[in-house]
């Protein structure tokens, strides 16, 4: 079974570009998930999904971060303008169970 | 979220059995303890939940005391490749919101 897999590895933009970053959860997991670190933090919880619905939100940091899942397989999160504090590590899960998440091995990504 | 304490590093060698104890004074009748392991440039990987006394899984021991406000991770005869950041998480199995906190950095030595 393919686990869950993340596009680009690393990508480095320049502050105020768009990047889109990409998540494929495990096939039929429902439940996806976004977390990210930023530099010397904690990995923090950004938002889940079920299927293609948006369940919760509450921890994208503002309104530069867009997530979608469309038509319930992979989900793109999409920062739009990048600033300097969005750089760090963005983790995509997957799961059946909810506390029972597969991670995918990160984007990180870079603003200069 | 019931708020997790576990030490911030470890050290062993190679053939030894690292035990990390974390502290869950706050934990709740409805929550799990659930161990999660992350190595460099990974995710975390989920290696064992349980609820009371003990649980063993081909990775691991979980051990849980009568009063549930611990709980200890047990990696028998660890190698090399066991070096990693691990995670202890306290939480309702419908939590879906996993907290990470700092976890403990285990660093395997020959």
């Amino acid at each position: 079974e393919a686990g869950v897999t993340q596009f680009p590895s690393h990508s480095v933009i320049e502050k105020g570009q768009t990047v889109t970053l990409r998540c494929d959860p495990i096939s039929g997991h429902d439940n996806l998930y976004w977390y990210r670190r930023v530099m010397g933090k904690e990995i923090k919880f950004l938002l889940h999904f079920v299927k293609e619905s948006k369940q919760d939100e509450s921890g994208m940091p503002n309104n530069r971060f867009l997530a979608e899942r469309t038509g319930g397989t992979y989900s793109t999160l999409k920062v739009q303008p990048a600033e300097l504090e969005d750089s760090g590590v963005y983790f995509c899960a997957s799961s059946r169970e909810r506390t029972l998440q597969f991670f995918g091995p990160g984007t990180r990504l870079t603003v200069l | 979220l019931a708020k997790t304490t576990q030490p911030i590093s470890m050290d062993s060698y190679e053939g030894q059995e690292v035990n990390i104890t974390c502290s869950h004074n706050n934990i709740a009748t409805n929550d799990y303890i659930t161990w999660y392991q992350q190595f460099p440039s990974q995710g975390p990987r989920f290696i064992i939940q349980g609820y009371k006394t003990k649980v063993t899984n081909e990775v691991a021991s979980l051990f849980i005391p009568a009063d549930r406000k611990s709980s200890t991770l047990s990696l028998p005869r660890v190698s090399l490749s066991d070096t990693a950041v691990y995670y202890c998480l306290v939480g309702d199995v419908n939590d879906y919101k996993l907290s990470f906190g700092a976890g403990t950095t285990v660093t395997v030595r020959a």
